[in-house]
Formats: structure tokens, C-alpha cells, sequence
């Protein structure tokens, strides 16, 4: 079974704080994991994948298979980053996504 | 980048009768989309993967017979929910999977918001 925890379902920081969003898995094979982001008022879209190892709108999230962990980072947070986040996990080959409860996270200005 | 479509984006019927959501993926083919729920303030539950020319694979929990799923092209998922009652109302929102060049990408539509009444 697949499972992703997200703990906080609220993150209020000040603007230029750093931001960290927690995600935990369970799975028992090798995951593909991924933020997904969503804008008020818009559809969910993709922020960043584990695999591709990149930064998107200053975001990073490392993979640590020891803590079965893929925390959301950024160092200085910005008003407009303000949006529920969702964890997610799918197996090898991309089959069925499984997200977790997501966090809001709020930019206080 | 790709973009997934749903219609209607919010529809309203009464107990007892039956409304059809679409999905498409109108710049790219996809042979499996997935349909989720979406309850207020909560996450999204995946419902069923629908492949293209196949039968819809169920999540556990979710009736077969009353959430029926076609996908008849590789641009359009449909998702019927039969004998609609209150406890149905709920945000449907559908996603679609492109294949690039031995990844994959997922694209979310907007979302259907049904009331039952």
C-alpha cells in the first residue's frame, strides 16, 4: 500500500522567512514523488518531481530514503507563494497518484 | 503545456437521476486518465484509472455500478454518476497522462462540482 502524511494542514510565515513543507511516504517499492500546487480559484498543476531534481519558482524538495521524507523547501518565502500544497506519490512507470491530506500555506505580508 | 477539460464545471440534479461529467485532453492523446474526488477542505481520492479501449480499474470502496466510467477515445474520458443522492455531492475532477519520451507528465482539469438535491 501506498500512503503520503502530511502533517501540518496550516503554515503561516512571514514573508522572507523560510518555508518547509513536510511530506512522509510509505511504500515498498522505489517511489516517484512529486509537489503538486494549487492557486486559489485554479486547477492543481505540478511544481516539481524528485527525478527531475530541479528548482521551480525557488522551491526544492530532496528525497531521503532513510526518513522516507521529501520535505518542500524555500529559503525566503514571497506573498504570491500563498496556495494548498499536496505531496504525492506514484509507483515506477507513473501509475496511480496518491496525495496526500496537503498543507495551506499562507504568506503573511 | 497540455490542457485538460471537464464539462460541465458545476452541475446541479436531483436524487434519484443520473449526470454525466467529460473529460478531455484537448492538445495531446492519453490513454490513461484518472478520476478523483475531491470533498471540502480534504485531499483527493483517486476513484478509478481509465484506460483507453478497456475496462476502468476501481479503487477499493468505490461502486463499479454506480460510478461508470468509459473511455472511448484517447481524448475523452467520461464519468456517469448513476442514481445521483445527496451524499454524491462532491468535486470530480479528472486528470489525464502524456507520455513524453519514456515519462510521463499528468495534467489536471479544472474540476466538476456536482450538487445533488
Amino acid at each position: 500500500a501506498q500512503r503520503v502524511t502530511q502533517p501540518e494542514k496550516l503554515l503561516s510565515v512571514f514573508k522572507g522567512a523560510p518555508v518547509e513543507l513536510k511530506c512522509n511516504y510509505s511504500y515498498s517499492g522505489s517511489p516517484e514523488l512529486f509537489w503538486y500546487v494549487q492557486y486559489s480559484r485554479q486547477r492543481l498543476q505540478l511544481l516539481l518531481r524528485h527525478i527531475s531534481r530541479e528548482s521551480i519558482k525557488g522551491f526544492t524538495a530532496d528525497l531521503n530514503k532513510g526518513e522516507t521524507s521529501f520535505h518542500l523547501k524555500k529559503p525566503f518565502a514571497q506573498e504570491e507563494d500563498s496556495a494548498m500544497y499536496y505531496c504525492a506519490l506514484s509507483g515506477r512507470g507513473y501509475q496511480k497518484v496518491t496525495f496526500g491530506t496537503g498543507t495551506k500555506l499562507q504568506v503573511i505580508p | 503545456g497540455a490542457v485538460v477539460s471537464q464539462h460541465p464545471s458545476w452541475v446541479i440534479c436531483k436524487s434519484g437521476t443520473s449526470v454525466k461529467i467529460e473529460c478531455r485532453s484537448l492538445d495531446f492523446q492519453a490513454t490513461t486518465m484518472f478520476w478523483y474526488r475531491q470533498f471540502p477542505k480534504q485531499s483527493l481520492m483517486l476513484m478509478a484509472t481509465s484506460n483507453e479501449g478497456s475496462k476502468a480499474t476501481y479503487e477499493q470502496g468505490v461502486e463499479k455500478d454506480k460510478f461508470l466510467i468509459n473511455h472511448a477515445s484517447l481524448t475523452l474520458s467520461t464519468l456517469t454518476v448513476t442514481s445521483a443522492h445527496p451524499e454524491d455531492s462532491s468535486f470530480y475532477i479528472c486528470s489525464a497522462r502524456e507520455s513524453r519520451g519514456g515519462s510521463y507528465e499528468q495534467y489536471f482539469g479544472p474540476g466538476t462540482r456536482l450538487t445533488v438535491t
